[in-house]
């Protein structure tokens, strides 16, 4: 069965610092990966996304992630922090086009002024 | 741009009453998803529909069903709520082969 896990359940760094979130998933075929963000009492919104070809993937808001297939990992990036960015982040794996989304559990990040 | 639209937003129910829920996808959009957050949880998938038919389905329990109409909106139903169905519940369209966009979910809590 699919899975998807993410290492670090809590973060918390102050701002400026850089950012580097685990993503690790588990399936044999082609897989579509994303990365949503939830912030405070809001709902899950896309931050970025892989499909296919360049594997370091540009998204919203200055976060980054890259697709290493032989490690199946998808880790999500910023160089520098912000307080806004306190929120929960989850990865998640799809592997067809009309295929649910399966979460990993979610990484708190908490930022500090 | 227009977004999914779920309502109603909050939602008071006591054990063993009913609930609708139900979700607009985007214009255009013909596949929608619900999935299920409990507190601190990750969101768990429940059932999809592609153009108004069952396309997936994941924990949904027995007491829940749900349907997409002709106008593609979608409708969650549970019956005989229990205390542990308290959560919130996302609905997501996506077009063909599309990235899943999210509603700002219903946050249900069975006293």
């Amino acid at each position: 069965a699919q899975s998807v896990s993410q290492h670090n359940h809590h973060v918390i760094l102050s701002e400026a610092a850089s950012l580097e979130l685990g993503c690790n998933y588990s399936y044999g075929g082609t897989v579509n990966l994303f990365w949503y963000v939830q912030y405070p009492g809001q709902h899950l919104q896309l931050l970025l996304k892989y499909f296919s070809g360049d594997p370091l993937v540009k998204g919203i808001k200055g976060f980054e992630a890259e697709f290493i297939k032989s490690k199946f990992s998808f880790n999500l990036r910023k160089p520098s922090v912000q307080w806004s960015d306190t929120a929960e982040y989850f990865c998640a794996l799809r592997t067809g086009g009309y295929n649910k989304l399966i979460f990993g559990a979610g990484t708190r990040l908490a930022v500090h002024p | 741009a227009a977004g999914v639209i779920q309502s109603p937003r909050h939602l008071i129910k006591e054990k063993r009453e009913t609930a609708t829920l139900k979700c607009y996808p985007i214009p255009r959009h013909d596949t929608v998803y619900w999935y299920q957050q409990g507190p601190g949880q990750d969101p768990q998938f429940l059932i999809s529909f592609y153009e108004k038919m069952q396309s997936d389905k994941g924990s949904i329990p027995d007491r829940f069903s749900a349907q997409q109409f002709s106008d593609y909106h979608s409708e969650l139903n549970m019956s005989s709520l229990e205390l542990g169905d308290s959560a919130l519940y996302f609905c997501a369209s996506s077009g063909p082969k599309e990235t899943q966009y999210f509603g700002p979910g219903t946050r249900l809590l069975v006293l």
